[in-house]
């Protein structure tokens, strides 16, 4: 049975990178994109970006600056850092696949790590 | 980027009722809509994609509609579990946008 999970740490300090992991079991990282969303009280939900198992992505031009989206598929395993990073990234990230073919349907997904910004 | 505005914010209603929930784009998206229960503390599951396209597993009961710009989710027949809430989501153009969210509560 297909399953995403979430790591890293739960508390980064202002300025610092958030680095987080998504573990896939179940399924092959192979031929299938893979995205990072986040949900905070203050922007709801806010796509990051994806990355196909070849290595290309497209990420959010709101984040682009600060987005890097990796994937290891000797790990079958994608990660993302966010650097720079100040209060407004407080939120749950979540790791899904792109369900349907498509880069831009979520399906399924992991269960969400709340990361906090704060010194 | 493309807007999404879902409404009601919140609705109040009984097991066995109809509930039919609106999502509109700021431009047109054709049919490349999907929606989305999310339930406390769990992440968002996948119920619709390209605006009428039941995922694998969701039951008959959840139907979706629209095209361009308005789209509607519907629940024929509220069952305990879904109340939830539910996002809307466009995939029409990038970047990829949520709406805020309309709770369907007890």
């Amino acid at each position: 049975q297909e399953h995403l999970q979430e790591s890293g740490p739960g508390l980064v300090k202002p300025s610092e990178t958030l680095s987080l992991t998504c573990n896939v079991s179940g399924v092959s990282i192979r031929s299938y994109y893979w995205n990072w969303i986040r949900q905070s009280p203050g922007k709801g939900l806010e796509w990051i970006g994806y990355i196909y198992f070849s290595g290309s992505t497209k990420y959010n031009p709101s984040l682009e600056s600060r987005v890097t989206i990796s994937v290891d598929m000797s790990k079958n395993q994608f990660s993302l850092k966010l650097g720079s990073v100040t209060a407004a990234d407080t939120a749950v990230y979540y790791c899904a696949r792109g369900g349907y073919g498509a880069s831009s349907l979520f399906h399924p997904w992991g269960q969400g790590t709340p990361v906090t910004v704060s010194s | 980027e493309i807007l999404l505005t879902q409404s009601p914010a919140t609705l109040s209603l009984s097991p066995g009722e109809r509930v039919t929930l609106y999502c509109r784009a700021s431009q047109s998206v054709r049919s490349s809509l999907a929606w989305y229960q999310q339930k406390a503390g769990q992440a968002p599951r996948l119920l619709i994609y390209d605006a009428s396209n039941r995922a694998t597993g969701i039951p008959a009961r959840f139907s979706g509609s629209g095209s361009g710009t308005d789209f509607t989710l519907s629940i024929s027949s509220l069952e305990p579990e879904d109340f939830a809430v539910y996002y809307c989501q466009q995939r029409g153009d990038w970047p990829l946008t949520f709406g805020g969210g309309s709770k369907v509560e007890i």
